[in-house]
C-alpha cells in the first residue's frame, strides 16, 4: 500500500529552465507535506514544506504546490541549476496524530540538470 | 552546527552476526527517528523516540532489532542474527517535534550482510 506516489522516476531539463517534480498521496490524514532533496551517499537534506491550510509556499527558487482536492503536490525550481541535480523525495505527515508524526516517502525522482 | 551524525558510514558483515548501529541527534532535538532505505525506494519508518521512550515501532522492526535511547540522547539501533534481506541504508533523522516536526536527517549506515 504505497500512500505516497512518484510516478516519474527520472527528470531531465536544460539548465535554467522550470523543473516540475509531482506527488500524489492516497491518505487524507496527511496534512503536512516536505520536499527533501538527495545526493549520493549523504542523508535526505530537507528543502521545503507546506501545510495542508495552504496551497502554495515559496522558498527562493523552490516553490511548493498543494491541491488538496486531487491530493497532489509538485514542486517547482525555477531556474533549475546543475547543482539541483540529485534525487527529490516527496514525504507526508500526520502531524495532528499521536503516534509522532512518522513521515511517509515517495520512490524518488531523479533530476537531471543539464548545462 | 552540528547536525545528525551516524555511525560507523559502512558496515559489512556475514550472515548471523549481530550489528549495532549509533545515532547522535542534533543537540536541542527531543524526537529521534530510524528509517531504512533500499536501492529504489524511499526512506520507511522504523521506529520514533520521544526523549527515552520508544513511542513508535513499525512492523517493519521483527524481534531481530531493538533500539534503546539512553537518557534521551544518542541512540543505538541493534540487528541480531543478520539475514541478507537487512542489507540496505539505515538512516536517523532528529526533529523538535510539534508544529512543523521537520526532520533532519544523518548520512546514513550503509549495511552489506554477506
Amino acid at each position: 500500500d504505497q500512500q505516497v506516489k512518484q510516478n516519474s522516476p527520472s527528470l531531465s531539463v536544460q539548465e535554467g529552465r522550470i523543473s516540475i517534480l509531482n506527488c500524489d498521496y492516497t491518505n487524507s490524514m496527511f496534512d503536512y507535506f516536505l520536499w527533501y532533496k538527495k545526493y549520493p551517499a549523504e542523508g535526505p537534506t530537507f528543502l521545503i514544506s507546506i501545510s495542508s491550510i495552504k496551497d502554495k509556499n515559496e522558498d527562493g527558487r523552490f516553490t511548493v504546490f498543494l491541491n488538496k482536492s486531487a491530493k497532489h503536490l509538485s514542486l517547482h525550481i525555477v531556474p533549475s541549476q546543475p547543482g539541483d541535480s540529485a534525487v527529490y523525495f516527496c514525504a507526508a505527515s500526520a502531524i495532528h496524530e499521536t503516534s509522532g508524526s512518522r513521515l511517509t516517502f515517495g520512490e524518488g525522482t531523479q533530476l537531471t540538470v543539464n548545462p | 552546527d552540528t547536525g545528525v551524525s551516524q555511525d560507523p558510514r559502512h558496515k559489512i558483515t556475514k550472515r548471523g552476526q549481530n550489528v549495532t548501529f549509533r545515532c547522535d541527534p542534533i543537540s536541542e532535538h527531543n524526537r529521534l527517528y530510524w528509517y531504512r532505505q533500499t536501492l529504489g525506494q524511499g526512506p520507511e519508518f522504523l521506529t520514533y523516540f520521544q526523549n527515552e521512550a520508544q513511542l513508535e515501532k513499525s512492523r517493519l522492526l521483527s524481534d531481530r532489532f531493538s533500539a534503546e535511547r539512553p537518557k534521551g540522547s544518542f541512540s543505538t539501533l541493534e540487528i541480531q542474527r543478520t539475514e541478507q534481506g537487512d542489507s540496505a541504508m539505515y538512516l536517523c533523522a532528529s526533529s523538535l517535534g510539534l508544529p512543523k516536526n521537520i526532520q533532519y536527517f544523518g548520512a546514513g549506515t550503509r549495511l552489506s550482510v554477506l
